[in-house]
């Protein structure tokens, strides 16, 4: 079955700490992959994504992914993390035989920053 | 200003009691989709649409239904809500290449049925 497993529940890390939060996907197929953030009280925003190419990824707010393939992985990572970052984070892959239209979800990390 | 929205943002209502959450988008997306989150699952899709008359299921699609007649809309339909529907709902859309390019969410509706 197609699944997205993320490595931890909840993180907390001190101020300038770094961060690196682990992705697995299940799926034999291509997949577009996505990282979100949510904000306490806030929806989802999107933090990056990938297609195709370059397995690193540059997203918003100083955030990059790896895509590494042969691991079915996708781990988020930030070298030195912010209060602001306390939050929610989900990976989600969008699967499909055609088109890449089905997402499917992690159940989240959520992350706690100390000042 | 580009955005999702959605309609109630709560809902409190009984077994059984049919009910309607209005989603829309002002970007011209072609993909929209609906979610359902709770502790511990993160978001599990319900039921998503590529375009206009397109809409195939997600996940977890008993006990909801939906419809795309026009391209900004995207209702989500409980016919008969049961407790275990209770949850937060995430409406979503995005334009699409070979698929999602990404998606923008909707504010939320938390729905309560007693």
């Amino acid at each position: 079955a197609q699944s997205v497993s993320q490595h931890n529940h909840h993180v907390i890390l001190s101020e300038a700490a770094s961060l690196e939060l682990g992705c697995n996907y299940s799926y034999g197929g291509t997949v577009n992959l996505f990282w979100y953030v949510q904000y306490p009280g806030q929806h989802l925003q999107l933090l990056l994504k990938y297609f195709s190419g370059d397995p690193l990824v540059k997203g918003i707010k100083g955030f990059e992914a790896e895509f590494i393939k042969s691991k079915f992985s996708f781990n988020l990572r930030k070298p030195s993390v912010q209060w602001s970052d306390t939050a929610e984070y989900f990976c989600a892959a969008a699967v499909g035989r055609t088109s890449y239209d089905k997402v499917i979800f992690g159940p989240g990390t959520s992350l706690s920053v100390i000042p | 200003e580009a955005q999702v929205t959605q309609n109630p943002r709560y809902l409190i209502t009984v077994t059984g009691k049919k009910l309607t959450v209005t989603c829309s988008q002002n970007m011209n997306h072609e993909y929209m989709s609906w979610y359902r989150q709770d502790p511990g699952l993160g978001l599990r899709q319900i039921y998503y649409s590529m375009n206009v008359e397109v809409t195939d299921k997600g996940d977890v699609p008993e006990g909801y239904k939906v419809s795309r007649k026009e391209k900004r809309n995207f209702p989500l339909i409980l016919e008969s809500p049961s407790p275990n529907q209770t949850s937060l709902y995430f409406c979503a859309s995005s334009a699409r290449l070979a698929g999602i390019v990404e998606q923008y969410f909707g504010p939320g509706t938390r729905l309560t049925v007693t």
